[in-house]
């Protein structure tokens, strides 16, 4: 079974400043990866998704994540942190040529952005 | 184009009452996840649904716990005679036939005291 783990379960940052929220995987042959974020007793929503071979995928908000393969990493990245981006992130995977496509979540990581 | 929705938003049980979660899932989506999120945890995978066909169940829980999604009208996810480890939020996801982008919707809180 697939595993994700995410480095750092608080990350705070100031207003304006980089974001950077780790999400390694577990499988040798890369599968498909989602960066999710979820706002206060609501659901989540898709940031991005890796399913194709371009390793950098950008997302909505400013958002973008790279896939290194030699690294299994997906960190997820933003250039400048601003308030609204304070949030739970969720870094997910699922089998590549899976049919089930169940998700296989990390345990999130809670941003803070200071003013 | 309506989202995922899931009702109750919030629920509350006393031990050993039935709890009922009902998820509609997006519009031309066939394909239904049901995950749940216990405190200082992440989402974890229960069952997954396609109509009126339990796909894989592998995470759900063997006992109290089932899961249906007939040909007309939501899917459910039933909790029978419910314990304090039950409380959680419960979020249904759905896709399209092609199942790897899933939208979630808002969740169930489930408070069982």
């Amino acid at each position: 079974a697939q595993s994700v783990t995410q480095l750092g379960s608080h990350v705070s940052v100031s207003e304006g400043a980089l974001v950077l929220l780790r999400c390694n995987y577990s499988s040798s042959v890369p599968p498909y990866l989602f960066w999710y974020v979820q706002y206060p007793n609501q659901g989540l929503q898709l940031l991005l998704k890796y399913t194709s071979a371009a390793t950098l995928v950008k997302g909505i908000n400013g958002f973008e994540a790279e896939l290194k393969k030699s690294e299994t990493s997906f960190h997820l990245t933003k250039p400048s942190a601003h308030m609204s981006d304070a949030a739970e992130y969720f870094c997910a995977v699922t089998d590549r040529g899976s049919t089930l496509g169940r998700l296989y979540f990390g345990r999130g990581t809670q941003l803070t952005v200071w003013p | 184009n309506a989202g995922v929705m899931q009702n109750p938003r919030h629920l509350v049980r006393r031990r050993g009452q039935e709890a009922r979660l009902r998820c509609s899932p997006m519009k031309g989506h066939s394909h239904v996840y049901w995950y749940r999120q216990l405190p200082e945890e992440g989402l974890k995978f229960m069952v997954y649904l396609q109509k009126e066909n339990i796909i894989d169940e592998s995470g759900m829980p063997k006992e109290r716990f089932s899961a249906e999604f007939p040909k007309e009208g939501p899917s459910i996810l039933r909790i029978q005679q419910v314990v304090r480890g039950d409380s959680a939020a419960y979020f249904c996801a759905s896709s399209p036939p092609s199942p790897y982008e899933q939208y979630f919707g808002p969740g169930t809180r489930l408070t069982v005291t």
